[in-house]
């Protein structure tokens, strides 16, 4: 069974960091691109990053360009997000999702890590 | 910035046929994708590739896209249909873009 378990939410002070995982399990996590999307509380969905099976190709949304690093460790079946430099308007649902190739969409989500920025 | 245009609200009774629309510049050239989220739960992909339904999926849902225009279609809509729905594709090829959902009421 295919399983992504988000971790690492919870409140932050507006300019603090935060990580975020993403612990895959149930396919063969090297075949797939893997992408983050949020949704801020009552609020539509957001794509956030993506990232190339391999690591090397990787893209964002433009409003966390220099203060989010998406990456992942094939060894351990892990997505992170790194966070840094954290505004209100981060605040929402993360959930970390897998790719289908070919422009195919997100096929499966974990069930999503609250992130707080509030002082 | 690429943007993808859905109706905010839709209602439909009971077996009739929900068509929700996604409108974007040329977005029949590109694949879309369809997104069903229920209150307090994940998404879920309801439709790929404009029109592939995955596996699990019921056969009453379904798409089309052409033109500007892309919609999911849901025949004999049932109660437990009632949930918010998004549309996404691809900007470029590294962009992904969501729409800013339709929530489906069946009454």
């Amino acid at each position: 069974e295919v399983q992504l378990v988000e971790s690492g939410g919870g409140l932050v002070q507006p300019g603090g960091s935060l990580r975020l995982s993403c612990a895959a399990s149930g396919f063969t996590f090297t075949s797939h691109w893997m992408s983050w999307v949020r949704q801020a509380p009552g609020k539509g969905l957001n794509w956030v990053a993506s990232i190339q099976p391999d690591g090397y190709e990787i893209h964002y949304v433009d409003s966390v360009k220099g203060r989010f690093t998406i990456s992942r460790d094939n060894a351990k079946n892990s997505l992170s997000l790194e966070m840094n430099s954290l505004r209100a308007e981060d605040t929402a649902v993360y959930y970390c999702a897998r790719d289908v190739p070919n422009w195919g969409g997100l096929d499966r989500w974990g069930q999503g890590s609250l992130v707080t920025v509030s002082s | 910035s690429y943007e993808l245009t859905q109706p905010p609200s839709l209602s439909v009774s009971p077996g009739q046929t929900a068509s929700i629309t996604c409108s974007g510049h040329k977005l029949g050239h590109k694949y879309t994708s369809w997104y069903q989220q229920k209150p307090g739960q994940s998404p879920v992909l309801v439709i790929s590739q404009d029109s592939k339904r995955p596996s699990g999926i019921p056969e009453r849902f379904s798409g089309f896209s052409s033109g500007n225009t892309a919609t999911l279609t849901i025949s004999g809509t049932q109660a437990m249909d009632e949930a918010d729905y998004y549309c996404q594709a691809w900007d470029s090829t590294t962009t992904v873009v969501f729409g800013g959902g339709t929530k489906l009421t069946v009454l």
